[in-house]
């Protein structure tokens, strides 16, 4: 049981270059996040999803975007890289079964935008 | 808009000694609190959680203690180790939400030997 891994550890990207960041889970979670942190500031949310198939705008949606075509996956783009998405990007998880639940969180990736 | 924060940025600590992180919220809905801890270059792990309808919970080494009074929330760790050197956040999840949490920034808490 791996619990939530993401891919890849760490990019470096050029202004204007785009990529997707992979969540994955195993845990048979209903609920997906994608959190951007920065320093001196708490997790922020960019997008979640409460189930296969649905997304939806957090905090900090500008930018990014979001697909959950498949339960265990949730993915992160950036269509045109710009050096304020300079961060370090954290997937979470949780059941879904109650309002009331912890997160489960991957060990990040850390993505430099030049 | 409302937020947790916590009051203060670093806390050192003597190994052994115990450890106190505090947290304060603004947000009178809020009904669940839940402590991360976050070792460098790693995510957040989950360490213990409270209810709105509980004062105190504890864990392993670990206790949690709430008073809805002051909106106010802290971590104690006892018998603090070296490997509990990491940031410590709190986070809180508004009554009748999807479950959204809302993050503070976070306190630094460094074990001295």
């Amino acid at each position: 049981n791996a619990g939530v891994t993401q891919t890849p550890k760490f990019r470096v990207l050029k202004t204007g270059q785009s990529m997707t960041l992979l969540c994955a889970q195993d845990m048979n979670h209903e609920y997906m996040y994608w959190y951007r942190q920065d320093p001196g500031m708490g997790l922020r949310l960019i997008h979640y999803s409460v189930g296969e198939g649905t997304t939806a705008k957090g905090e900090v949606p500008d930018g990014y975007n979001v697909s959950r075509l498949k339960k265990q996956n949730f993915l992160l783009g950036l269509e045109s890289a710009a050096p304020s998405q300079t961060s370090v990007y954290f997937c979470a998880s949780s059941p879904g079964l109650q309002f009331q639940e912890t997160q489960y969180f991957g060990p990040g990736t850390r993505l430099l935008v030049l | 808009g409302e937020s947790v924060g916590l009051h203060l940025p670093t806390l050192s600590v003597q190994e052994g000694d115990n450890s106190i992180i505090n947290c304060a919220y603004s947000n009178s809905a809020s009904d669940y609190f839940i402590w991360y801890k976050q070792e460098s270059g790693k995510g957040p792990q989950f360490i213990i959680d409270i209810r709105s309808n509980m004062d105190k919970r504890q864990g392993q080494r670990v206790t949690v203690l709430l008073n809805k009074t002051v909106k106010h929330l802290s971590l104690q760790i006892a018998a603090t180790q070296p490997g509990d050197s990491a940031v410590y956040f709190c986070a809180e999840n508004i009554a009748d939400s999807w479950g959204k949490l809302q993050f503070g920034a976070g306190t630094q808490v460094v074990v001295t030997p």
